[in-house]
Parts: structure tokens; C-alpha cells; sequence
């Protein structure tokens, strides 16, 4: 079946610093890859999404490359703040039917001044 | 708009007793999920409706029952609690086709004791 891999947290940062969290994946046919963050007491929220293989998503500085190569979707951003402080869960989507999506175990992210 | 809501936020149940968690979205989105979020395991799908008048298990549906009582509106209800089930519950709601982002409530923290 379809599996996500992410590296364990929690990764803590200085404010300004580049961030790279890896996430790899397993599946059968052609996924949808996103990243979702959640800020602490909060639901999950859409922070970027790819397609097909050599989509690049971006949103709020974050970017993250749709490798179908290396089955990987890391989530980089080049200078990190404060309230960037969160939980990021990489996930997959089945190409099948509902739309169910896959998650990662989460990666904690603590920046700090 | 609203978007995805929860009722109630937080809920203390003893073993054995019943409850429903309630979900409502006003996205007019077809597809409608509950993912349960555990320490160290990432969100995992309990049961979905891709479409109003289906529903299906996900990957950890024993335990739980669901009822799509219409467009808006997706339940999950614990028949005889256990303290396994303490975790936090996420409705998600998206479009069809597949691919589509899922939109999050901001879940419902239960404890069994």
C-alpha cells in the first residue's frame, strides 16, 4: 500500500536559518504530494501541493520539488521565522477514488530568536 | 464562510459510554473524512464519503460508526468507548475531482478514561 516517510523531529532552528524537512514516499500509481502545517490547538491547513513529477509547489517562502526519480517531496525554505513554529505532515493522495490522503508522522519545527 | 466545524472541542467519556462527534462544512464540498491524530503515527483515515449517500472505512474504522446525514453534515459516533480511542478527531472535507485540497476543522480533543 501507499506509505509516507518523514524525518523525526522536532528540528530546532535559529531564526534566519535554511530548513529542509525530507519526505519520501511508496506508492502504487501517480499520487498527488502536498504538505500540510498545523500551529499548536490548530487543524491542519494546506501549505503547498504538486501534481506530477516535476511540479514545484510554493507558498508563504516554502517550496518543495516533486522528485519522482527519488520518490521524495522535501519541503525547504530558505530563512525561517519564529511563527513559522509548527508541525508539518507530508502526505499523498491515491489516484483511486474519495480522495483519501496518506499522512507522514509529522516533523516539529521550533525556531528560535 | 465557516468552512470545516467540530462539535464539541473537548469530551470526557468513561469506558463503555456512547457519544457522536459532529461535523459540518459549508463549502458545498462532496467528499467528507475523519482522521484520528496519534502521538508518533501522523493522522490515519477512520471512515470517509466521497459523495453524499456513501460512506467507507478507512484504515482504522473498528470501533466507529458513520452516518453522511446529508451534503453538510458527517458524524462519528462511538458506540461503547475505550481508552484506545483517546485521541484527537479531524473532519476534512474536499471536492471531487481527485487531487483536491482537504479543508480541516479544528478537531475534538477525547479522552476515555
Amino acid at each position: 500500500g501507499n506509505s509516507v516517510t518523514q524525518m523525526e523531529g522536532p528540528v530546532t532552528l535559529s531564526e534566519e536559518a535554511f530548513l529542509t524537512i525530507n519526505c519520501t514516499y511508496t506508492a502504487t500509481g501517480y499520487p498527488s504530494l502536498f504538505w500540510y502545517v498545523q500551529y499548536p490547538g490548530e487543524g491542519l491547513q494546506l501549505l503547498l501541493k504538486a501534481t506530477k513529477a516535476d511540479d514545484k509547489g510554493s507558498n508563504k517562502g516554502f517550496e518543495a520539488t516533486y522528485r519522482k526519480e527519488t520518490t521524495s517531496f522535501h519541503l525547504e525554505k530558505g530563512s525561517v521565522q519564529v511563527s513559522d513554529s509548527a508541525v508539518y505532515f507530508c502526505a499523498l493522495s491515491e489516484t483511486g477514488g474519495g480522495n483519501k490522503l496518506t499522512f507522514g508522522t509529522g516533523t516539529q519545527l521550533k525556531v528560535e530568536l | 464562510n465557516a468552512g470545516v466545524t467540530q462539535t464539541p472541542k473537548f469530551q470526557v467519556l468513561k469506558t463503555g459510554q456512547s457519544m457522536t462527534l459532529q461535523c459540518a462544512q459549508d463549502m458545498n464540498h462532496n467528499s467528507m473524512y475523519w482522521y484520528r491524530q496519534d502521538p508518533g503515527m501522523g493522522l490515519r483515515l477512520i471512515y470517509y464519503s466521497a459523495s453524499e449517500g456513501t460512506t467507507d472505512k478507512g484504515e482504522v474504522p473498528n470501533g466507529y460508526n458513520v452516518s453522511r446525514l446529508n451534503k453538510r453534515e458527517f458524524s462519528l459516533r462511538l458506540e461503547s468507548a475505550a481508552p484506545s480511542q483517546t485521541s484527537v478527531y479531524f473532519c476534512a472535507s474536499s471536492e471531487v475531482p481527485i487531487r483536491s485540497e482537504q479543508f480541516f476543522g479544528p478537531g475534538t480533543r477525547l479522552t476515555v478514561l
